[in-house]
């Protein structure tokens, strides 16, 4: 499986800035997800990136709150824009495996206060 | 998407001991399956695929019954270092490509020393 580092780990945000999430891939791969664990919950999908093209978002996410940068075919980046409290998640970036599997980052821990 | 429901638990176990959960499926049309494991504060980290036939590995077993839509995993002689959240997860996407997944919330599993 690849080696997936993301960046940061942990941030602890006011309300009303942007934080950008990075995730480095030690490999080059087609698709990179990105997710969002809330406390207490399952893992969503927020959208897939691309390389190449814009980013695909699921139900419930647009561009404007959550832009994806992809541009190689080994890194991406999420940023979480005007963050209220309900914002404070885990963010996790992910890679597919050759069953169709996630492999994840580390995940970044935020906070909006 | 279709919704995966696992029992939240915990399950306080006995080291040593057995134990089995299941997760169930609401979309007859998912591809394949897979258990993960999270620890508190860590990301999900892929445990096993589940396939039609059952398969094992070690002490860890996964059965799949397509019929009645639920997954199993069951660990033998339980250890200390299987305390953790089991992620059922099944994808839905006929390609079996990552974007597919659904996540359940996990099951907490408590080993007692």
């Amino acid at each position: 499986s690849a080696v997936i580092s993301q960046k940061p780990s942990r941030d602890i945000c006011q309300r009303g800035t942007s934080l950008t999430i990075q995730c480095q891939v030690d490999s080059q791969v087609t698709m990179m997800f990105w997710y969002r664990q809330q406390p207490g919950q399952s893992l969503t999908l927020i959208a897939t990136a691309n390389q190449g093209s814009e980013a695909t978002y699921e139900s419930g996410f647009v561009i404007d709150k959550f832009p994806i940068s992809r541009p190689n075919l080994t890194f991406s980046t999420l940023t979480v824009s005007n963050m209220s409290p309900e914002d404070s998640s885990i963010y996790l970036c992910s890679v597919e495996g050759a069953g169709g599997e996630a492999f994840f980052g580390q995940g970044t821990r935020l906070t909006v206060v | 998407r279709k919704e995966v429901e696992q029992d939240p638990g915990p399950f306080n176990v006995p080291e040593g001991a057995t134990v089995a959960f299941n997760c169930t499926y609401s979309n007859s049309a998912s591809q394949s399956f897979f258990w993960y494991r999270q620890d508190c504060r860590k990301e999900p980290k892929l445990l096993m695929s589940v396939y039609s036939s059952g398969n094992e590995d070690g002490r860890f077993t996964a059965q799949l019954n397509r019929a009645s839509q639920y997954i199993s995993l069951l660990i033998r002689d339980s250890k200390l270092s299987d305390s953790a959240t089991y992620l059922c997860v099944v994808n839905t996407d006929s390609g079996g490509g990552a974007d597919g997944l659904t996540f359940g919330k996990g099951t907490h599993l408590i080993i007692q020393p």
